[in-house]
């Protein structure tokens, strides 16, 4: 079963308005997550991530909500910029586990539309 | 200069021939990873090592192999190569001594990997 999920595989915003991608995960162990976004033929890219002791985390034109209650954050970018077209992936982990390893999502290609 | 680097960035081979893809981070990270990715399947870890004599399997560690010859390099090793093995792997990086970001992995640029 995944324990992370990008219900998602796509998603189309016009430039300058907000794209919201969503996340959902099973494991209420996980106390961090994080967002990456990758270009084709790249690597991913760490974006911004939220601890579970918060339910927001800022940076620039990216936001990252947390809901520990329903399982579910979300990444806001705003304006969107077709500079931000690429594939974007959740990830969580946990801090006190043994692996610290990071379990990610199937990814959302977010295209942005002149 | 990139702090993870890979080699090589492409390669094709045939069934049943032996492979490695090496992974070098000059980051000074402890831990290192190995993922595949595969369309639709998102990141999947294969090994990961928390130290040089550290290596533990991943969630698809089986045809698989890997080798942490020094804090700076971790190698993945097909040993008998497969067509389901053709996909894009790629290397990480993170650092338990940071306890901000000691989940935050870091990325190499991926070797995409076709098997004949």
């Amino acid at each position: 079963d995944q324990q992370v999920k990008q219900n998602s595989p796509s998603l189309s915003v016009q430039e300058g308005r907000i794209s919201i991608l969503n996340c959902d995960y099973t494991n209420s162990m996980f106390d961090y997550f994080l967002w990456y976004k990758k270009y084709p033929a790249e690597g991913p890219t760490f974006l911004i991530s939220i601890s579970s002791i918060k339910d927001k985390n800022e940076d620039g034109r990216f936001t990252v909500f947390l809901n520990k209650s329903a399982k579910h954050l979300s990444l806001h970018i705003v304006p969107s910029q077709p500079g931000d077209s690429a594939v974007y992936f959740c990830a969580a982990g946990n801090y006190g586990g043994s692996q610290g390893n990071l379990i990610f999502g199937k990814g959302t290609k977010l295209s942005v539309k002149p | 200069d990139a702090d993870v680097t890979q080699t090589p960035r492409n390669r094709i081979t045939k069934t049943g021939k032996r492979i490695m893809l090496e992974c070098s981070q000059t980051k000074g990270h402890d831990r290192m990873y190995w993922y595949r990715q595969d369309p639709g399947l998102g990141l999947r870890l294969i090994y990961y090592s928390f130290d040089v004599k550290d290596i533990n399997k991943g969630e698809i560690s089986d045809g698989y192999s890997v080798s942490r010859q020094a804090q700076a390099k971790f190698s993945l090793s097909l040993e008998s190569a497969i067509p389901n093995q053709t996909a894009l792997y790629f290397c990480a990086t993170s650092d338990l001594r940071d306890r901000v970001s000691r989940d935050t992995q870091y990325f190499g640029p991926g070797t995409r990997l076709t098997v004949l």
